[in-house]
């Protein structure tokens, strides 16, 4: 079975450029869940979906930041405009809707902004 | 929001050797998950504990959820390099807030 898939798995763009990261979930999975990962705040939750609805979208750091889910197949981050603080490793992650399901992680969008 | 701090931070120990690692938090969950994240990978799933006082073992990691579903913690008996990581807790409820993480490093 395919896992979560993200794209692209590196992204270097300039400062004030549009940036777009892309996940593929779990077929079947009801939760889609955005983190941030970085060495001084660790792997930090953006923001999650059940059922392609936005549930709690309060660590999103700021309205440059956007998430999208418009079907159970496909989402979105995208970061408008990207400053040098947006670097990091973006993770996407699926699972069944419910208590001690295992999230499921793919690999990560690794984000230089210069 | 509950918080998870781990510790310790970083540990560098040589392969053979134990280690225990930690899990606090000043709430109480329902269950609470330990994952293992590799360089260039997203974490994974080690286990999921769930009872006060459980214990899980998964060959040689033994996980104990505390009395009062407050802490856990991780014991490695003999570490080998193959367990090098950053090894995270986080609760296992639907917002799935992660822990500091320990990051470890096991020498040959």
């Amino acid at each position: 079975d395919a896992g979560v898939i993200q794209s692209p798995r590196h992204e270097v763009t300039e400062m004030g450029q549009e940036v777009t990261l892309r996940c593929k979930p779990i077929s079947g999975h009801n939760s889609l869940f955005w983190y941030r990962q970085t060495m001084m705040r660790g792997l930090e939750l953006l923001i999650y979906f059940n059922n392609n609805v936005p549930i709690d979208d309060s660590g999103m750091p700021e309205d440059r930041f956007s998430a999208k889910m418009p079907n159970a197949s496909f989402s979105t981050l995208k970061i408008q405009p990207s400053e040098p603080r947006d670097s990091a490793v973006y993770f996407c992650a699926s699972s069944l809707m419910g208590n001690n399901s295992p999230l499921h992680f793919g690999n990560g969008t690794r984000l230089t902004v210069t | 929001t509950q918080l998870l701090e781990q510790s310790p931070q970083f540990l560098s120990i040589q392969e053979g050797e134990n280690l225990t690692v930690y899990c606090n938090s000043s709430s109480v969950f329902s269950s609470l998950q330990w994952y293992r994240q590799e360089p260039g990978e997203g974490p994974v799933l080690l286990v999921t504990v769930v009872t006060g006082g459980e214990v899980k073992k998964l060959k040689r990691l033994t996980f104990q959820f505390g009395d009062a579903r407050k802490d856990s913690s991780l014991h490695i008996t003999a570490a080998q390099p193959g367990d090098t990581g950053l090894y995270l807790c986080t609760s296992g409820t639907y917002k799935y807030i992660f822990g500091t993480g320990t990051r470890l490093k096991v020498l040959a």
